[in-house]
């Protein structure tokens, strides 16, 4: 049962411009969302997050969006530069305060030049 | 670099066989997660040690096992292994015992079952 679902598996973008990454859940017990960006051969590393009862969140050129009735958030990068190329992945947390951060399954964005 | 140690970085082994995967948190972090990313899949949390104890399980295996010692590294044991254990297997480490707590993630270790 995927409860958090990335839906694209690639997306590809010139440089400069927006790059929307989607991702959507069906677990109603999720109140904060997380994106990570994995580079190939480590580890992912945290991005940025939004709480449920936010429905917007920014950082720099990052902004992730929540709409709670869609149960769809997405992650909008503004320029797009090629070093953000890399897998994303956004992930949930809700129902208990202990362990299960439940993962997408990650899109693959390529920044072109 | 997120502080979080993994070794071995790559490991073959044969089906049938045991192996043991070690994890390093960050300095001052208590709380140890294991993660399985098998291929074109997100990652699978398995479980969480917080301070020596388990603090929660997810969907690990009967044949895989974990621990967390007194200097706070950690161990997952895979053993009777199977081709679909071939995986990334990530460890990530945070200062608190719950998930809201950011996770830092070490580099991970591939592991490869023939």
């Amino acid at each position: 049962d995927q409860q958090v679902k990335q839906n694209s598996p690639s997306l590809s973008v010139q440089e400069g411009r927006i790059s929307i990454l989607n991702c959507d859940y069906t677990n109603s017990m999720f109140d904060y969302f997380l994106w990570y960006k994995k580079y190939p051969a480590e580890g992912p590393t945290f991005l940025i997050s939004i709480s449920s009862i936010k429905d917007k969140n920014e950082d720099g050129r990052f902004t992730v969006f929540l709409n709670k009735s869609a149960k769809h958030l997405s992650l909008h990068i503004v320029p797009s530069q090629p070093g953000d190329s890399a897998v994303y992945f956004c992930a949930a947390i809700g129902g208990t305060s202990y362990g299960k951060l439940t993962f997408g399954q990650g899109t693959i964005l390529t920044v072109h030049p | 670099d997120s502080g979080v140690t993994q070794t071995p970085k790559h490991l073959i082994t044969a089906t049938g066989q045991r192996v043991t995967l070690r994890c390093s948190p960050r300095s001052g972090d208590l709380s140890v997660y294991w993660y399985q990313q098998s291929l074109d899949q997100g990652l699978q949390f398995l479980i969480q040690y917080y301070n020596g104890e388990e603090r929660a399980k997810g969907n690990i295996l009967e044949r895989f096992s974990a621990q967390q010692f007194p200097d706070l590294h950690s161990e997952l044991n895979l053993s009777s292994l199977e081709l679909g254990d071939s995986a990334l297997y990530f460890c990530a480490s945070s200062t608190g015992s719950s998930s809201y707590n950011e996770q830092f993630f070490g580099p991970g270790t591939r592991l490869t079952v023939l």
